[in-house]
């Protein structure tokens, strides 16, 4: 069965204490990973997609990476604006929908 | 411009009474998908039209659910006879041909009395 993991489940960070995202997966083939951001009342907002491992994609503090069991997404000296739930979901080959992780909500105090 | 919309944002309903949620996708995009999200938890997978051809519907919990793209852009989701069970937060999202990505609506909250 297609799965699709993510640690910790909730995380509090300081301003400006890095730390690191993870999203484990066991799918049967894989199109592509994306990251969302999902703030409270909001849709999922894109952030990244990777297609393979190795590939790396970044924005402002964020920088997700790709192996072929996990990702992370990196997050570099964040700020208090960067609290929110983040989503990790794959895209299945031969299927056109996402399959979603249970999200990490992320809180960083000032 | 202009991204996905869904209406209403809110919607209160007895149990037993049928609601309609509407989803107004990205100009263009000829992928629209539906998904349900509990609280807490990620949204998860419900229907998927290409244009007007509803061709994944595997996600639908039960008959009471519904879902509709008549023309090929906006989509309706029915639910008949709401269950306390249905009370999540319903979202849209919609893909354009050339590239993989899949961009979501506000939600629509759906609250089962």
């Amino acid at each position: 069965e297609d799965q699709v993991t993510q640690s910790p489940e909730a995380l509090r960070l300081q301003e400006g204490e890095s730390s690191s995202l993870n999203c484990s997966y066991t799918v049967s083939g894989l199109r592509g990973l994306f990251w969302y951001r999902q703030d409270p009342g909001k849709g999922p907002e894109f952030l990244f997609t990777l297609y393979s491992a190795g590939e790396e994609k970044e924005k402002e503090r964020l920088k997700a990476t790709l192996t072929k069991k996990e990702s992370f997404l990196h997050i570099t000296a964040p700020k208090p604006e960067d609290s929110a739930t983040y989503l990790c979901a794959v895209h299945l080959q031969g299927a056109q929908k996402l399959v979603f992780g249970q999200g990490t909500r992320l809180t960083i105090n000032p | 411009g202009a991204g996905v919309s869904q209406s209403p944002r809110y919607k209160v309903a007895k149990r037993g009474q049928d609601v309609a949620l509407r989803c107004d996708p990205i100009s263009g995009h000829v992928s629209l998908f539906w998904y349900q999200q509990a609280l807490g938890q990620g949204p998860e997978f419900l229907t998927y039209f290409q244009n007007e051809a509803q061709l994944d519907k595997s996600g639908l919990p039960s008959d009471r659910f519904f879902a509709e793209r008549p023309e090929g852009s906006v989509s309706t989701l029915k639910i008949q006879r709401t269950q306390q069970e249905d009370s999540a937060v319903y979202l849209c999202a919609s893909r354009g041909s050339s590239y993989n990505e899949q961009f979501f609506g506000p939600g629509t909250r759906l609250t089962v009395l």
